[in-house]
Formats: structure tokens, sequence, C-alpha cells
């Protein structure tokens, strides 16, 4: 079974400028999940799809931030204009519906602000 | 306070040694708990669900204490590749809150 896929991997940037990172999930898994990782923390939930309907984005910083789930698979997260604290690690994660199942994860993108 | 706090650690131990985990927990109505497991420039992955009744997977156990509002991660005999971060993961609602995690190295 594949896993969770995202891309690209690495991603430096100016501040002020936009930048956009993709998730596949597992295929069949209905909820998606995008995490924001400071190094030396936790995973900070940004957002969670239910197939292609938000369930929770109360920590999604929505004057930069904009994710979207169409079709109920793929998904896209972008920040625009990024800022310095937005140096991060983004993980993308994905489980079946009816949780709290098992979150899979994928690679993350790492992303620096200059 | 934090929803879900861990030590930071690092903890530092030997061989074979047994070290403990704990994490507290500030949602007296949090549903369930999990230690995920991170390595360096990793993603998580589940290491094990916590159980009311306690859980045990070979060298690992699990505990929820609901009153005081902490799980612990025991890890008996304790191998060069249990080195990593265990990150402590509350559940409220679908609404998981991961802890900083608590980094674990072990030495030969």
């Amino acid at each position: 079974e594949a896993g969770v896929a995202q891309s690209p991997r690495y991603k430096i940037i100016e501040k002020r400028q936009s930048v956009a990172f993709w998730c596949n999930p597992i295929s069949g898994h209905a909820t998606l999940y995008w995490y924001q990782q400071i190094l030396g923390q936790g995973p900070k939930l940004l957002i969670q799809f239910q197939n292609n309907g938000v369930v929770d984005d109360s920590q999604l910083p929505k004057d930069r931030f904009s994710a979207e789930r169409l079709k109920g698979v793929d998904s896209t997260l972008k920040i625009q204009p990024a800022k310095l604290e937005d140096s991060a690690v983004y993980l993308c994660a994905s489980s079946r519906s009816g949780g709290p199942y098992e979150q899979y994860f994928g690679p993350g993108t790492r992303l620096t602000v200059t | 306070r934090k929803e879900v706090e861990q030590d930071p650690g690092p903890f530092n131990v030997p061989e074979g040694a047994t070290v403990a985990f704990n994490c507290t927990y500030s949602n007296s109505a949090s549903q369930s708990f999990f230690w995920y497991r991170q390595d360096c420039r990793k993603e998580p992955k589940l290491l094990m669900s916590v159980y009311s009744s306690g859980n045990e997977d070979g060298r690992f156990t699990a505990q929820l204490n609901r009153a005081s509002q902490y799980i612990s991660l025991l890890i008996r005999d304790s191998k060069l590749s249990d080195s990593a971060t265990y990150l402590c993961v509350v559940n409220n609602n679908n609404d998981m809150r991961f802890g900083a995690g608590t980094r674990l190295t072990v030495k030969p």
C-alpha cells in the first residue's frame, strides 16, 4: 500500500513570497490533516478535512494560509505571503474516517523562509 | 497551561535500562490517547494506543490515569534503536493534540 505522498520535500523562499505544498493521502482515507511542526515542538494541527469538507481549521492563520481538498482526495496548502516564523516542516497525514484511527504521516515539506 | 505537556528530556540511558515518560493533559473530556514515535528528521509513526486498562506491546507498556489526567510510557530493556522522540497525543472529538515530545537517547 502506498503511503502519504508530499511534495516538494524542501523549499526555500524569501519572506513575502508565496508557496504551495501538495499532499496525496493513502487511497481510501477520508480524513486528511495538515500539521505545522516547528523545530523542537510537536506537530500543530492547521486544518482537518473529512472528504472535501473542513472539520477543523481553528488553528489555521487564515490571513495568510489557505488549504483545499478538491474532490476529496489530493490537498494543497498555500502560504501567501510567507513570514520568517513560517519556517517549519509541514506534515500531511491521513486516516480512515469515523476515528480516531491511526494517522499515517507523509515525509513532510521542510520550508525555510529567509 | 498547555493542553498536552511532556518533559522534553533528553533522557540519556544505557542499553538495557528501563525508562518511563509521563504526559499530562488539561482536557478532562479527552477520549483517547496515543504514543507516537518520531525519528530525527522523519515523520511521526504510531507506537501504540493507550487503553483505559493499560496495554503492553513487547517491551513497551502504556498506562492511562484519568483521575490525574496523565498517560505514561514505559520502555523495558532499552535498545539503541529506541533512540527517538516520543510524542504523546490526546484526542477529543477527533481533535488530536500533540505534545512537544520527549527525546530519548539509548547509549551503548
